[in-house]
């Protein structure tokens, strides 16, 4: 079975924390995505990736950046957190255009 | 830009029919996912189509109309389980072919 992991279920931070949410994959996708997830917004993409050191925008960049060093690997960054981040972000891979996602981490800034 | 619309809510009774559907405009179009959520777990794959009809999968059916930007998830012989968010994804021409997701629809079956 594909298993996306996420480092951590929920967090809480203070504004203008520097907050670092990890996901691995463990099915050598080429693919990952990173998704935000609010009530009344569904999910929206906030940046993607389709190669190592590969990163484009997705819908919703704003305040966030990423990285992808190693293959299994995507880090989504917030540089400096804001009450407006608080949300439920979900990390995703896939193949053939099917996507996996991770359990969320749910993050609170207070 | 991407524009897709599902109803926001739906009850139906146990052993029903229900029927979600989904319009879409998309700028470059793949395919598209239906999801199922339940709440405070993550998103899980349902069915993809690609051409345009009807793809059968047990007691989920879910249908495609290229032409009309439209799709519907059918669920039949409905189960309490299947209370849950069901999300309609068109899938985007580009790298990485990504999803870009609706809003959801929230399905409650009843007794």
């Amino acid at each position: 079975d594909v298993k996306v992991t996420q480092s951590s279920r929920y967090l809480v931070k203070r504004t203008g924390e520097k907050v670092f949410l990890e996901c691995v994959q463990d099915m050598d996708h080429e693919n990952m995505f990173w998704y935000r997830q609010d009530p009344g917004l569904g999910l929206r993409l906030i940046y993607f990736s389709y190669d190592v050191k590969m990163k484009e925008k997705g819908d919703i960049p704003e305040g966030y950046s990423v990285s992808r060093e190693k293959k299994e690997r995507f880090s989504l960054i917030l540089e400096s957190a804001s009450t407006n981040q608080t949300s439920m972000y979900l990390c995703a891979s896939s193949y053939d255009g099917e996507l996996f996602f991770g359990e969320g981490s749910r993050l609170t800034v207070l | 830009g991407q524009n897709i619309d599902q109803p926001t809510e739906m009850t139906a009774t146990e052993g029903a029919i229900v029927q979600i559907n989904c319009t879409y405009q998309t700028s470059g179009f793949n395919g598209l996912f239906w999801y199922q959520q339940h709440a405070g777990e993550a998103p899980t794959f349902l069915s993809y189509n690609v051409l345009d009809g009807l793809e059968e999968k047990g007691r989920f059916s879910s249908f495609l109309s290229r032409s009309k930007g439209y799709s519907y998830l059918l669920l039949k012989e409905l189960q309490m389980k299947d209370s849950a968010s069901y999300l309609c994804a068109p899938s985007l021409t580009g790298g990485g072919n990504k999803l870009t997701f609706g809003t959801g629809t929230q399905l409650k079956v009843e007794l």
